[in-house]
């Protein structure tokens, strides 16, 4: 049981680039969403699912694609890499979703650096 | 709009020093305030949930508290593997998972 795996860790790219930021649970878990952790800001909801085939639109989605085709992967797309898009980045899933929320399972996190 | 404001940024103990972490929040509709263990370098922890004020919770030198306004963190004699960023975050009716910026424990043995 590996909880939510996120690949890369590490990311630098340079301004103008697309990249796909990996996601994976085994848990089952129906929900599953991206944040971005940025200095001095709480985490930041980006895009959620509540299930294959749903997704929707966070605080902060701008420059931002997703789709989610199995249970299981949540990938998060930067369409054209920004500066302004340099944070860490954290795919968190949770059993029973958003309306009841148990509190969520986090990965350890992508840092994404943009030059 | 949901907030969250987490007080102190930065708490700085001796081992054994007991203390009080604070989340003020303004919510629509509180569902859940949750509170989150983030080590250096990681991702969040899950450690508590609190659904109505008046409830506390709790795990090992951790009491998570909760009232209409507030909940604080109380740590109890610290020891320095409780050294982390404590993250809160309050769910509202909307369903959205607010988060504070967090405090930045540190315990010094």
């Amino acid at each position: 049981n590996a909880g939510v795996t996120q690949t890369p860790k590490f990311q630098v790219l340079k301004t103008g680039q697309s990249m796909t930021l990996q996601c994976a649970q085994d848990m089952n878990h129906e929900y599953m969403s991206w944040y971005r952790q940025d200095p001095g800001m709480g985490l930041r909801l980006i895009h959620y699912s509540v299930g294959a085939g749903i997704t929707d639109q966070g605080e902060v989605p701008n420059g931002y694609n997703v789709s989610r085709s199995t249970t299981e992967d949540f990938p998060l797309r930067l369409l054209s890499a920004a500066p302004s898009q340099t944070s860490v980045y954290f795919c968190a899933s949770s059993l029973r979703g958003r309306v009841l929320s148990d509190g969520y399972t986090f990965g350890s996190g992508t840092r994404l650096t943009v030059v | 709009e949901d907030q969250v404001t987490q007080s102190p940024e930065a708490l700085r103990l001796q081992e054994g020093e007991s203390s009080s972490l604070n989340c003020s929040y303004t919510v629509s509709g509180l569902r859940g305030l949750f509170w989150y263990r983030q080590d250096p370098g990681k991702g969040p922890e899950f450690l508590f949930t609190l659904y109505s004020a008046g409830e506390e919770k709790e795990k090992e030198r951790l009491k998570a508290t909760l009232t209409k306004k507030e909940s604080f963190l109380h740590i109890t004699a610290p020891k320095p593997e409780d050294s982390a960023t404590y993250l809160c975050a309050v769910q509202g009716n909307n369903n959205d998972m607010r988060f504070g910026a967090g405090t930045r424990l540190t315990v010094k043995p």
